[in-house]
């Protein structure tokens, strides 16, 4: 059964600072992999998706990357804004087109 | 992206009554479509997948009779929280993907607020 973990829980830095999530998972037979960005009371905003044969994806101040044999993924956030504070969730894609999520990282960007 | 609609946004509604929660895609057609349970800050909980034109796959400890899942369209599909109580209270959320191997990035509606007074 897959299992996936985020690393942080919670983050906090101030605005201007350059921040990675990580994501880790335990089956490394994954689909894609998806980040997703979700503001409090609201839906998922997917952010990337990474397929199984990328290594990583870039929009705009993100970059995702891939390691599917050490069985992780990060995001990166370039020149973090207050804008950006949000719960970042990631997702593994297995068979079936079903999701297994983290446990989410909720940030918190300072003016 | 595509754009998946979730209505309503909240609802509030008294013990013993039925809720339905509609699920669409309105600009592609989702051969598959999930269901999602998030309690206040935790992650998403699949409850089940909706499979267009056949019956629902529950997941293990969702009641099948209690949640009602209904696909019968490549665009829409209703979840209906029968008979609901107090812990039923919850954020409910949809996401449907095209269908096909190559086409799993998958796309969220806004989610339910449904409250069990």
């Amino acid at each position: 059964k897959q299992e996936v973990t985020q690393i942080p829980a919670a983050l906090s830095v101030p605005e201007g600072e350059n921040l990675v999530l990580n994501c880790s998972f335990t089956d490394s037979a994954i689909y894609n992999l998806q980040w997703f960005r979700q503001d409090p009371g609201k839906g998922l905003t997917s952010l990337l998706l990474i397929q199984s044969s990328q290594r990583e994806q870039t929009s705009g101040r993100l970059n995702a990357s891939l390691d599917k044999s050490s069985g992780r993924s990060t995001l990166y956030i370039a020149a973090s804004q207050p804008g950006d504070s949000a719960t970042y969730l990631c997702a593994a894609h297995n068979a079936g087109n079903m999701l297994t999520f983290g446990g989410g990282t909720r940030l918190m960007v300072k003016p | 992206g595509a754009v998946v609609s979730q209505h309503p946004s909240w609802v509030i509604c008294k013990s013993g009554t039925s809720v339905k929660i509609e699920c669409r895609s309105l600009d592609f057609q989702a051969t598959t479509m999930f269901w999602y349970r998030q309690f206040p800050k935790q992650s998403l909980m699949l409850m089940a997948t909706s499979n267009e034109g056949s019956k629902a796959t529950y997941e293990q400890g969702v009641e099948k009779d209690k949640f009602l899942i209904n696909h019968a369209s490549l665009t829409l599909s209703t979840l209906t929280v029968t008979s609901a109580h107090p812990e039923d209270s919850s954020f409910y959320i949809c996401s449907a993907q095209r269908g096909g191997p190559l086409n799993t990035e998958a796309f969220f509606g806004q989610g339910t607020r449904l409250t069990v007074v």
